[in-house]
């Protein structure tokens, strides 16, 4: 089946680093997905890989991708209490547009 | 620009009622795809459309469950009847029929059935 896992929470230090893993099954998806939700709204895409890539980075946000483990990770620098939401990773099963399958999402917990 | 619209934001009804919730997507996407989120199960996809066609319902949980999208700016998920393990925040996505091409949503429709 597609699943794609992710652990359920992350608990950080304001100004750290936060590091959220998601595997998932499918390796004909063209491209890995993280998604933001924070508290009463709807996911917002934060950013997206080319599974041809190994790495991709904006600002704070760096994204890798290790294709052969199916392992995909996305690293926050600073780690701020905005960030405080829910991180879903998502990827799309064949490789086309029918909708991406979505892990349970990891709460990330910032301490102050 | 207007995102993806859902209406009501919050709904509370007794089981038995019928519920329908509502969905405008974003001016120029031609998918459209409903969602379920529930803390148990996470996101599941119940239903998606391309060109106001459904695709794919397979996800569906039963009869009860159906879904239209008479024209490119509207959709509506209705429940009939409701029972109370219908509970959930429903959220409606749409993107480009296009591959890469991500999804945007609302931000959902709580709906809570006593």
């Amino acid at each position: 089946g597609e699943d794609v896992e992710q652990s359920l929470f992350l608990s950080v230090r304001e100004g750290d680093s936060s590091v959220i893993n998601c595997t998932y099954t499918d390796s004909s998806s063209t491209y890995l997905y993280w998604y933001k939700q924070e508290p009463g709204a709807g996911l917002q895409l934060l950013t997206y890989i080319f599974s041809n890539m190994d790495m991709k980075q904006d600002q704070r946000l760096t994204v890798l991708l290790n294709k052969k483990d199916k392992h995909l990770s996305l690293r926050i620098a600073d780690t701020q209490t905005g960030d405080s939401a829910i991180y879903f990773c998502a990827e799309n099963p064949g490789g086309g547009a029918d909708g991406l399958t979505f892990g349970k999402g990891t709460h990330l917990i910032i301490q102050p | 620009d207007a995102g993806v619209i859902q209406s009501p934001r919050h709904e509370v009804t007794e089981m038995g009622q019928e519920v329908t919730l509502r969905c405008k997507p974003i001016s120029g996407h031609n998918s459209l795809f409903w969602y379920r989120q529930t803390m148990m199960r996470g996101l599941e996809l119940l239903i998606y459309f391309n060109n106001n066609v459904p695709i794919d319902d397979s996800g569906m949980p039963e009869d009860r469950f159906s879904a239209k999208m008479p024209n490119a700016s509207f959709s509506t998920l209705k429940i009939q009847p409701s029972e109370p393990r219908d509970s959930a925040v429903y959220f409606c996505a749409s993107s480009l029929e296009a591959y890469n091409s991500p999804l945007h949503f609302g931000n959902g429709t709580r709906l809570t059935v006593t």
